[in-house]
C-alpha cells in the first residue's frame, strides 16, 4: 500500500531564504508523485509531479522536486522564498491502479517572515 | 473559464437535515473524485466516478451518496447530517487510466453543521 510522510507540520522561512518540505513516500510499484498547494480558502492546485521521466522536477512559481529512489522521498525547493509562497503544501502519490486515487500526506504549512 | 466548480461554497446547516454539493468540470475528463479535508487540513478520498461508475468507495457511512448523472457532473448527497460531517468537500477530476495524470480540484465547499 501507498503512503506519504510529510516532516514538519509547520515551516517558518524569511523572505529570501531557502525553502525545504520534506517528502517521503512508500509504494509497491514505482510511485507517481505530486506536490500540490492551498491557498486560504482555495482548492488545490498542482505545483509538480514526478512520472518517472526525469528525476528532477520542475513546477509553477519556481518550485522544483528532486525524486531519489534511494531515499524515498519527493522533497519540494524553492531557492527564494516570496511573501506569495505562505500557503499548506501537500505531497501525494499515487495508487498507481485504475483508480488513480491519491493518498496525501498530512500537509506544511509554509509561514514566509518579512 | 472554470475548470472545475463546485456549489454552493458555503453550506450552514443543522443536525439531522439533508443536503447536496454540487460538482461540474469541464475539462472533458472521465473520472471525478470526492475527497473530505478535516479541520486538521487532513484530506482523504471518498468516492470516485469514471464514466458514471463508481470506482472508488471508501470507508464513509451510507448517509453520504454520491451521483454522477453524466461524465461532467459528480453530485454528493448527505442525508440525516451529523455533528463530524463539518469538514470542506474538494470535487476533483482527472483522466482515466494512467496514474501519472494529475486531478484537478475545484474551490471546495465548507460544510457547518451546528
Amino acid at each position: 500500500a501507498q503512503s506519504v510522510t510529510q516532516l514538519g507540520s509547520h515551516v517558518s522561512v524569511s523572505e529570501g531564504a531557502l525553502v525545504l518540505l520534506r517528502c517521503n513516500y512508500s509504494s509497491s510499484v514505482p510511485p507517481y508523485l505530486f506536490w500540490y498547494v492551498q491557498y486560504p480558502n482555495q482548492g488545490l492546485q498542482l505545483l509538480l509531479k514526478y512520472t518517472s521521466a526525469a528525476t528532477l522536477v520542475k513546477g509553477i512559481n519556481g518550485f522544483e522536486a528532486e525524486f531519489k529512489k534511494s531515499e524515498t522521498s519527493f522533497h519540494l525547493t524553492k531557492p527564494s522564498a516570496h511573501m506569495s509562497d505562505a500557503a499548506e503544501y501537500f505531497c501525494a502519490v499515487s495508487d498507481g491502479g485504475a483508480t488513480n486515487k491519491l493518498i496525501f500526506g498530512t500537509g506544511t504549512l509554509l509561514a514566509v517572515q518579512p | 473559464d472554470t475548470a472545475v466548480s463546485q456549489t454552493p461554497k458555503y453550506l450552514v446547516t443543522q443536525m439531522g437535515n439533508d443536503k447536496s454539493i454540487k460538482c461540474e468540470q469541464n475539462l472533458g475528463h472521465d473520472t471525478m473524485y470526492w475527497y473530505k479535508q478535516d479541520s486538521k487540513k487532513f484530506l482523504k478520498i471518498m468516492f470516485s466516478y469514471n464514466n458514471k461508475e463508481l470506482i472508488i468507495n471508501e470507508t464513509v457511512p451510507n448517509r453520504f451518496s454520491p451521483k454522477s448523472p453524466d461524465k461532467a457532473h459528480l453530485n454528493l448527497h448527505i442525508n440525516s447530517l451529523e455533528l463530524g460531517d463539518s469538514a470542506v468537500y474538494f470535487c476533483a477530476s482527472s483522466h482515466s487510466g494512467r496514474p501519472q495524470y494529475e486531478q484537478y480540484f475545484g474551490p471546495g465547499t465548507r460544510l457547518t453543521v451546528t
